[in-house]
Order: structure tokens, then sequence, then C-alpha cells
């Protein structure tokens, strides 16, 4: 299993500025994603983030606007770039265990961030 | 494309009565399925995963859910509801695309239980 804790666990930001969203993992983990959860809707990939490598992002989302970092195995940061209302989500940090044929996928609390 | 529909947004059941969510998938090859449960103001909780073999999963908190090839179906049930049990529910299935596992998720049903 996996402990994953997000800092901050909220925060209400004025339009224009930008966040930094911190995830730390209990285990070193190859794959790290960031998700985000816009109100009352599913959850949506953002992006990819392994060690040693450029993030990979999905379609609708750009490196200019959501920056991620991976320095280590335990470690990732997703910056959300100069924010607007829409950007108003809850941000999740998700790691993946495998097991014997199998894996699971963590996630933690979340970041509730909400754009003024 | 990879998708999940999950029919219902709202389901409301009385406490101690029997519980279906539906999910349906669209995946080319044999999915990895879960189900995860988003309590209020919580993280997302693993319910339970099918990759392969016996087709009838066995979860935590006395979920289950069974895989039907023929329907595209990986739907969630539980014999008696508790109040516990109101949050949102999510289906996902894997996506072994690229080289690594990323989750699709349904849109989530929402259940809520009356005393």
């Amino acid at each position: 299993s996996a402990v994953i804790s997000q800092k901050p666990s909220r925060d209400i930001c004025q339009r224009g500025t930008s966040l930094t969203i911190q995830c730390q993992v209990d285990s070193q983990v190859t794959m790290m994603f960031w998700y985000r959860q816009q109100p009352g809707q599913s959850l949506t990939l953002i992006a990819t983030a392994n060690q040693g490598s450029e993030a990979t992002y999905e379609s609708g989302f750009v490196i200019d606007k959501f920056p991620i970092s991976r320095p280590n195995l335990t470690f990732s940061t997703l910056t959300v770039s100069n924010m607007s209302p829409e950007d108003s989500s809850i941000y999740l940090c998700s790691v993946v265990a495998r097991e014997y044929l199998t894996y699971e996928q963590y996630f933690g609390p979340g970041t509730r961030l909400t754009v003024t | 494309a990879q998708s999940v529909t999950q029919p219902d947004i709202h389901i409301t059941v009385s406490e101690g009565a029997s519980l279906e969510l539906r999910c349906n998938y669209s995946y080319g090859a044999t999915p990895y399925l879960f189900w995860y449960v988003q309590s209020p103001g919580q993280g997302l909780q693993l319910l339970l995963k099918y990759f392969s073999g016996d087709t009838l999963v066995q979860g935590i908190k006395g979920f289950e859910a069974e895989f039907k090839r023929s329907q595209s179906s990986f739907n969630l049930r539980k014999p008696s509801v508790h109040w516990s049990d109101a949050a949102e529910y999510f289906c996902a299935v894997g996506d072994r695309a690229g080289g690594y596992n990323k989750l699709i998720f349904g849109a989530g049903t929402r259940l809520a239980v009356h005393p």
C-alpha cells in the first residue's frame, strides 16, 4: 500500500496567481499521476509524472498551465499557473503500487482550490 | 476510445435495502476494472478491483461486483445498505495503452441513504 499526503489541503487564490501543490508518498513509486475533479464532476487525468523524464500530459492539458516536477521517487509538485475561476477544482495526486499480477492506484486526500 | 458509463447520477435507497450501481465500459482488450468510493470531504478509497479470474469480486465494506464480458458491465452490489454508505461511487477502467496505467473514470453515482 501507499500513504499519500498533499499540501496544502485547500487554498483560496486570486485570479492571475499561481499555486504549487505538493505530493509526498511514504514509499518509492515509479508512476505518479495528477488528477483534477471539477465541482460535481468526475476525475480527469492531467498528466503522468515519472521520475527522470518529462511529464506526459493528457489532451487538453499543457505544461505551461500545469508544470510538474518529479525530483525523486517519493515527491512531486503540480503548479496551477495564471489561475482563473475555471481552475477551481480538487487536485488529487495518485500513485500506482504493483502487486503480484495486479496493481492498485492510491489517491491522496486532494487539494481543494478556489479561485476568486 | 476507452470510456466508462455510469447511467445513474443519483440513487436513493432505504437503510437495509439492497443496492446495485451500474457501470458499463468500452475497452478494446480485457479490462482492469475498479470501484472507488468518495465520502464527503474525503479522498478516494478503493472498494474492489477485477483483473482476471473469478468474475465475482469481493471488496471491502461488504461490497461485491460482477464482471460480465458479454454485457461490458461491472456492476457494484451490496445486500444491505448502511447509512454510512452514503457517498459518491466511481467506476473506473485501467488503461494500459502507452505503457503506463492510468484510470478512466465514470461520471460517478451519488448514493443517498434514507433511515
